[in-house]
């Protein structure tokens, strides 16, 4: 079956640091590939997608490569914020058609903690 | 202003009791999901619908239930039999066809167990 694995968190970082969030998965066929981040109490909300190899994602600052010959979507940002401590997910979607379509398979998510 | 309302924020529940968690959307989509998010472990998917009056099972199903009687509401029964039930529970949508993969979330519900 499906699966997504991040990095393992939770990741601190200072203010303008670089950012990178490890994300490798496993399917069958040709996936679509998300970051969604979730910020303290609330659901979670897409921060980026990418629909097949080669493509990037980019949103606020953040940027993930599908990359198919490695199977990862690393999550990178230049220069992160305080306002960007968040729990971040990768996931990805499973395209195979039918009752399955639009089942999305997380994986278990990383926190982030900025400091000022 | 479109989107998912669930109800209530925070709900607990007592030993052998059904517990019934809310989700209502405006959005006009026919996909609604169930996810349940454990820490260090992710979202797990419960239960889905594509449709009004259909629904699957998702990876976690035991000792949950749902109903779809209407495109808008899709509500969440966490049963007796859910042994462990304390988790940040989550209701998803997404508009029809193949392009649309963005699922829109709920803010969630915390249940606990007293």
């Amino acid at each position: 079956g499906n699966s997504v694995t991040q990095m393992e968190g939770p990741v601190t970082l200072s203010e303008e640091a670089f950012l990178t969030i490890n994300c490798t998965y496993t399917a069958t066929g040709y996936p679509s590939l998300f970051w969604y981040v979730q910020y303290p109490g609330e659901g979670l909300q897409l921060l980026l997608k990418a629909t097949k190899a080669d493509d990037k994602g980019s949103n606020k600052g953040f940027e993930a490569t599908y990359r198919k010959e490695t199977t990862s979507f690393h999550l990178e940002k230049g220069s992160v914020q305080v306002s960007d401590s968040a729990v971040y997910f990768c996931a990805l979607s499973d395209n195979g058609g039918g009752t399955s379509y639009g089942k999305l398979t997380f994986g278990q998510g990383t926190i982030l903690t900025v400091h000022p | 202003d479109g989107g998912i309302t669930q109800s209530p924020k925070y709900l607990f529940r007592k030993e052998g009791q059904n517990v019934t968690l809310s989700c209502e959307q405006n959005l006009n989509h026919d996909a609604m999901y169930w996810y349940r998010q454990d820490p260090g472990q992710g979202l797990r998917l419960i239960y889905y619908s594509q449709i009004v009056n259909d629904f699957q099972k998702g990876d976690i199903a035991e000792g949950y239930s749902v109903s779809r009687e209407k495109k808008e509401s899709f509500p969440l029964t966490v049963t007796s039999a859910q042994k462990n039930p304390t988790a940040f529970y989550l209701c998803a949508s997404r508009r029809p066809g193949p392009s649309n993969e963005k699922l829109f979330f709920g803010s969630g519900t915390q249940l606990s167990v007293l």
